[in-house]
């Protein structure tokens, strides 16, 4: 069964510009969550898509959103890029609704912002 | 007070060796616990969860969890060098709402 994929891997912007990352589950997966990472603050909750509906919310700023498609397919975009958006992005999918259950990671993307 | 808590290392054991990481965590209505592994530059690798008290075992690995005391902890039997990377150990929130990441305990194992 394929992973959990997310494009694009990299990316580079601009202070000010918005970035729309994607994240396909693993096939049968319904729940997918996303996660900032940085050296500093570490592996951060962002949100949790459950079909089509965000169930669950981390404490970011309303510049970071994200949307699930019908085919479970997310996407997380932010607005107003600012220079500590500089992170890897995780997107993870789990089989089932909630955070109680095991989750699967991808690769990652990882966004500069200068 | 840190809501989930883990040394930060790095803990440095001999190959074949067992390895000992701990995690402790603040909300003590929480259910679900992981351990992930994330070796550098690579996204984290489920290894192992746990929802009842007492161990878990998989492998090399087993998972210990004491919600009266609010810990839970990862041991590696027979320790490989290729288990030298950063240990992430996560709480889901008592209200299911939040999953909560320790900062990871780096594991070196040297031959």
């Amino acid at each position: 069964k394929a992973g959990v994929t997310q494009t694009p891997r990299y990316l580079i912007k601009t202070r000010g510009q918005q970035v729309t990352l994607s994240c396909s589950p693993i096939s049968g997966h319904r729940s997918v969550s996303w996660y900032q990472q940085t050296p500093g603050q570490g592996l951060q909750f962002l949100f949790e898509y459950f079909s089509e509906t965000q169930r669950n919310k981390g404490n970011f700023p309303g510049r970071f959103s994200g949307r699930q498609f019908s085919n479970s397919r997310s996407e997380m975009n932010v607005s107003t890029l600012e220079l500590g958006d500089s992170a890897l992005y995780l997107c993870a999918s789990s089989p089932l609704e909630g955070l109680g259950y095991e989750q699967y990671f991808g690769p990652g993307t990882r966004l500069t912002v200068t | 007070q840190k809501e989930v808590e883990q040394n930060s290392g790095p803990l440095s054991v001999p190959e074949g060796a067992i390895a000992s990481l701990n995690c402790t965590y603040s909300d003590r209505g929480s259910q679900s616990f992981f351990w992930y592994r994330q070796y550098s530059g690579k996204s984290p690798e489920l290894i192992m969860f746990i929802y009842s008290n007492g161990d878990k075992e998989d492998g090399r690995f087993t998972a210990q969890l004491n919600k009266a005391s609010q810990y839970v902890s990862l041991l590696i039997r027979d320790s490989q060098p290729s288990d030298s990377a950063t240990y992430l150990c996560a709480v889901v929130s008592g209200g299911y709402n939040k999953l909560i990441f320790g900062a990871g305990t780096r594991l070196a194992v040297h031959p």
